[in-house]
């Protein structure tokens, strides 16, 4: 199974709303990243917080991470219909061979209507 | 343009047969990590390479191999491929510090008929 779940798996909302995307995941975290992906194409890395952090904003991105609970929320304000695009969590998942392994989540499908 | 380059970005072939994905880090970066993503199984680690050794594995099948050459560039092969191959492949690249985040490229769409 995968170390991050994001939730929702869709959300759909008007332009100028904001946008909730949540991730949880399984085990102890060195830092989570979110990402963006726009429909076949690469992934975007869009913020980084560590597990010693417990807000970062970044334009108008805002990502918490609460690991007593052992979950993190990503935040679009304002969106517009460019914030169109699927949004993954990664965890570190921990040391395999001396390295840690970015694991992701399956997304949540943003859909952003003009 | 992220700096990491994967060539070729579409790849159509026949089942049984074995293909050869490539992919260029970011300047600077030691670290390639390959993914598979297809609907079902979501985004999937198969394996990373650092500075020409192999780091980690993860759900890779014995069907694929990697390497990564002395000027860092990596290729994936797959071989007797299986029509469930049909994904799309992403590498990444990270330097020695990954608290900045893994590079992405625009992936290699493969599809096996």
């Amino acid at each position: 199974s995968q170390q991050g779940e994001e939730d929702p798996q869709a959300l759909s909302i008007q332009e100028g709303e904001n946008a909730t995307m949540n991730c949880s995941y399984k085990t102890s975290i060195n830092n989570l990243q979110w990402y963006r992906q726009n429909s076949g194409r690469g992934l975007v890395h869009l913020i980084l917080i560590r597990s010693n952090e417990r807000e970062k904003h970044s334009g108008r991105l805002r990502v918490t991470l609460d690991t007593s609970k052992k979950s993190s929320s990503l935040l679009i304000t304002a969106s517009r219909a460019a914030d169109t695009a699927s949004y993954f969590c990664a965890t570190d998942k921990g040391r395999s061979g001396g390295s840690y392994i970015p694991t992701f989540g399956r997304g949540t499908s943003l859909i952003v209507h003009p | 343009d992220s700096g990491v380059t994967q060539t070729p970005k579409h790849l159509i072939t026949a089942t049984g047969q074995r293909v050869t994905l490539r992919c260029s880090p970011r300047s600077g970066d030691l670290s390639v990590y390959w993914y598979q993503q297809s609907l079902d199984q979501g985004l999937q680690f198969l394996i990373q390479y650092y500075n020409g050794e192999e780091r980690a594995k993860g759900n890779i099948l014995e069907r694929f191999s990697a390497q990564q050459f002395p000027d860092l560039h990596s290729e994936l092969n797959l071989s007797s491929l299986e029509l469930g191959d049909s994904a799309l492949y992403f590498c990444a690249s990270s330097g020695t510090k990954t608290n900045y985040g893994y590079t992405f490229g625009s992936g290699t769409r493969l599809t096996v008929v």
